[in-house]
């Protein structure tokens, strides 16, 4: 099982960034799929979710600020971020979990998202 | 929301010694929605224990998790140097469906 996120880099305050995470060694389809962020020395954040039939849902902090979405043909999840805050700073991981389970494994290796001017 | 309160904050231990970190969450969470990951320095967390006490895929049998409704604990029964790391505990709740951490116990080298 490989998860591989890209799209980090440096984002002005107010502007607008998406993640894709690559996923391969599994059946996609099969994943409830979710992005968790870690700021700088700071400990985990669970951001986001979908399930396998595309129910999305969101952390109070993002709400209305992200979407997460799947392309199960392409093996891919994303996450659409918008109105970009410096608290928004992190490592954002793209982790699995099985269906009817609860816990998240693997993750991938995150990719850094700088809010800054 | 449910709150998940680790401690100590720091542990400082020598390699073979016994260590134990608690989670204690601000309302009980069932059993089965409670996990524990391993985060080193500069690396993605790993799943350590799932359902408060099932050991995940390759995880050495001195990583034990014990438990229920409020208070949860992680073992780790003899040190190796390779564990020195920091630790979080995890649950789920349903209702608004949701996931949260604690803020993590630092497992240091005495």
């Amino acid at each position: 099982v490989q998860l591989l996120e890209s799209g980090g880099g440096l984002v002005q305050p107010g502007g607008s960034l998406r993640l894709s995470c690559a996923a391969s060694g599994f059946t996609f389809s099969t994943y409830a799929m979710h992005w968790v962020r870690q700021a700088p020395g700071k400990g985990l954040e669970w951001v986001s979710g979908i399930g396998t039939t595309a129910a999305a849902y969101y952390a109070d902090s993002v709400k209305g600020r992200f979407t997460i979405s799947r392309d199960n043909s392409k093996y891919t999840l994303y996450l659409h971020m918008s109105s970009l805050g410096a608290e928004d700073t992190a490592i954002y991981y793209c982790v699995c979990r099985q269906a009817g389970t609860r816990q998240f494994d693997p993750w991938g290796q995150g990719t850094l998202v700088t809010v800054s001017s | 929301e449910i709150v998940l309160t680790q401690s100590p904050g720091t542990l400082s231990l020598s390699p073979g010694e016994r260590a134990t970190l608690s989670c204690r969450a601000s309302q009980s969470v069932s059993s089965s929605y409670l996990a524990w990951y391993q985060q080193k320095p500069g690396q993605a967390p790993r799943l350590l224990i799932y359902g408060a006490s099932s050991r995940a895929t390759g995880i050495p049998d001195r990583f034990s998790g014990s438990g229920s409704g409020t208070d949860f604990i992680l073992t780790i029964s003899r040190l190796e140097p390779e564990d020195f790391a920091v630790y979080y505990c995890q649950q789920y709740d349903s209702s608004p469906p949701g996931y949260t951490f604690g803020q993590g116990t630092k497992l240091e080298i005495k």
